[in-house]
Order: C-alpha cells, then sequence, then structure tokens
C-alpha cells in the first residue's frame, strides 16, 4: 500500500527565513503527488500539485515542490517565508481514482 | 475556487444515537465524494468513496453498516455514524472531486463527540 512520510512534525521559522518540508512516498509507479496547507480554523486548501512534465511545480502563494523521482520525494519549499504561511501543511498522493493517502502534516510556526 | 460545506460543523451526541454528517458541492457537480477521518494530531485517513447512484467504496477496516454513506445527488453526499459510540469521536471531513481538472475540494470538517 502506498504511504507518504513527512519528517517535520514541527517547524519554527522567523519571517523571511527559508522553508523546505521533506515529503517521501513509496509506490513504484506513476504518482500524482499534492502538497495542502490547512490554517487554522480552515479547510484544507490545494498549494500545489504534479501529474506529469516539468518536475518543478510552482503554487500558490510563492511556493513549490520538486518532484525527485529516483528519491521519491516531493519537498515542500518557499523562499522567504511570512507570518500568514502559519498553518499545517500536508503532503499527499493519489493512491489511484482519486483516493489521496496523506502525510501526517507538518505544523509550521512563522514568528514574525 | 469551489466550494465544499459541511453540515453541522459540530456535533454532540449520546452513545449509541446516530448522527448525519452532510457535504454540500455549493458551485459545482461533483460525480465523486469522500470522506476522511482524522484523529487529533494525526492525518486524514481516507474512509469511503462516495459516487452519485451507485453504492460507495469503503476502505479496509472501515465497516460499511457502521458508516452509512448515501450519494442521492451530484451535489450531495451524506455520511451517517449508526449506533455511535465515544470511539467513534473524531473529526470528519469530506471532500469533492471536480472532474474537469482532477482536483479534490474540501469542506471545513465535522467534529463528532459522542459521550
Amino acid at each position: 500500500a502506498q504511504s507518504v512520510s513527512q519528517h517535520n512534525h514541527h517547524v519554527i521559522l522567523s519571517e523571511a527565513a527559508s522553508l523546505e518540508l521533506g515529503c517521501n512516498y513509496s509506490y513504484g509507479g506513476t504518482v500524482n503527488l499534492f502538497w495542502y496547507v490547512q490554517y487554522p480554523g480552515q479547510h484544507l486548501q490545494l498549494l500545489l500539485k504534479y501529474f506529469s512534465g516539468d518536475p518543478l511545480v510552482k503554487g500558490i502563494k510563492g511556493f513549490e515542490a520538486e518532484f525527485i523521482k529516483s528519491k521519491f520525494s516531493f519537498n515542500l519549499r518557499k523562499p522567504s517565508v511570512q507570518w500568514s504561511d502559519t498553518a499545517e501543511y500536508f503532503c499527499a498522493v493519489d493512491a489511484g481514482f482519486q483516493k489521496l493517502v496523506f502525510g501526517t502534516g507538518t505544523r509550521l510556526l512563522v514568528s514574525p | 475556487g469551489a466550494v465544499v460545506s459541511q453540515h453541522p460543523s459540530w456535533v454532540i451526541c449520546k452513545s449509541g444515537t446516530s448522527v448525519k454528517i452532510e457535504c454540500r458541492s455549493l458551485d459545482f457537480q461533483a460525480t465523486t465524494m469522500f470522506w476522511y477521518r482524522q484523529f487529533p494530531k494525526q492525518s486524514l485517513m481516507l474512509m469511503a468513496t462516495s459516487n452519485e447512484g451507485s453504492k460507495a467504496t469503503y476502505e479496509q477496516g472501515v465497516e460499511k453498516d457502521k458508516f452509512l454513506i448515501n450519494h442521492a445527488s451530484l451535489t450531495l453526499s451524506t455520511l451517517t455514524v449508526t449506533s455511535a459510540h465515544p470511539e467513534d469521536s473524531s473529526f470528519y471531513i469530506c471532500s469533492a472531486s471536480d472532474q474537469d481538472n482532477y482536483e479534490q475540494y474540501f469542506g471545513p470538517g465535522t467534529r463528532l463527540t459522542v459521550t
């Protein structure tokens, strides 16, 4: 069965610091990969997705992610975080028929 | 973007009673909706896939007789937790699939507490 690992459970950064959140998945075939964000008190929102093509994917709010097939990774990055990026971030893989398998999430706290 | 609503946002019920949770896609039609469960400080776990006009498909380990799913229209899916017990207390989240862009839109979730 597919699984997703997010190694950082809690991350604390100062504003303007760079962010990289790790995500590894276990699935040998073609994958569709996603990063979702959940701001405090809000529902999950899609940050970005990868289906095929350019392995460097750009999403909303300045986020990007790089798909590295050889490493089974899909890490999320942002060059300079803002206080408003404080949220929980979930990596997910499509296990087929749009059934999403989520990682355990990373709570990001950005201090002003 | 597309909006998905859930009702109620929170509910408290007594052990042994049944609770119905509604999931609606407000501005698009969703032939497929998904129900997830999220335990505190844990990730979302897919419970079942709900297809309009057909029976739901349940994930391994999910009791279909306990978690009844009905997808009667292209904008509404319901999850009924039957004979609820305290261990059913959780956060239930639905999502609706927009087939045009292969994207899921999530509802705000329903917190169920069974006393």
